[in-house]
């Protein structure tokens, strides 16, 4: 099956400096990729997605990179502000096979202001 | 507009009982999907449903189980409660079966 690898496990910036967040998967026929962030108690939000047929993919200070080659893709926030700090996760799934999502064990981001 | 909503938000049970986890999707949404989140860890998949009829299944074992109804409202069924058992367990609709997936808040469940 599906496996999802996701790094660094904490991140730590400074307020105004870019944050990234690398996943790696092993399912080739992966093709949706969505990342979702988790605030403490709260539910994972969907903040951006990406699916195979693009290589890149930018929502204002977000932005998602996609490299099936290597089968990895990443998370780009620019311009953090404390609102950033959070859990993020990434996701992979097979289209084909429903809305299986696998995670990463997740991203604790702290931006210290 | 309401999201997904799920219910209870939190239960405390004691092991070997049973637990049933209600889910109601976004409005005009047809998929649910179940995951359980163990603290500190990424969700797992544990069941997806789409018209009533099951499309996925994680590896979980049998004691878990699940339905939706006609009204794409789900329930998610754990029998014979054990200590691992305890998590927050997450609702994700979708309007069709491999289309984006909103989250529910969850229900925390703690086995005891």
């Amino acid at each position: 099956g599906e496996n999802v690898e996701q790094h660094p496990s904490t991140l730590s910036v400074q307020e105004g400096d870019s944050a990234v967040i690398k996943c790696t998967y092993s399912d080739s026929a992966s093709n949706y990729f969505p990342w979702y962030k988790q605030e403490l108690g709260k539910r994972p939000q969907l903040i951006i997605d990406i699916r195979s047929n693009v290589g890149e993919k930018k929502d204002q200070r977000i932005a998602v990179t996609l490299n099936k080659t290597a089968k990895h893709f990443s998370l780009h926030i620019t311009e953090t502000q404390p609102e950033d700090s959070a859990v993020y996760f990434c996701a992979a799934s097979f289209g084909a096979a429903g809305n299986k999502l696998t995670f990463g064990g997740g991203t604790r981001v702290l931006v210290k202001p | 507009d309401a999201g997904v909503t799920q219910s209870p938000t939190h239960l405390i049970k004691t092991r070997g009982q049973h637990v049933t986890l209600r889910c109601s999707p976004i409005s005009g949404h047809k998929s649910v999907s179940w995951y359980q989140q163990v603290l500190g860890q990424g969700p797992q998949f544990i069941f997806q449903y789409y018209e009533k009829e099951e499309r996925g299944r994680g590896n979980f074992p049998d004691r878990f189980s699940a339905r939706q109804f006609p009204n794409y409202s789900s329930e998610l069924n754990v029998n014979a409660l054990l200590l691992g058992d305890s998590a927050l367990y997450l609702c994700a609709s979708s309007f069709q079966v491999f289309t984006e997936a909103f989250f529910g808040q969850g229900t925390r469940l703690t086995v005891v």
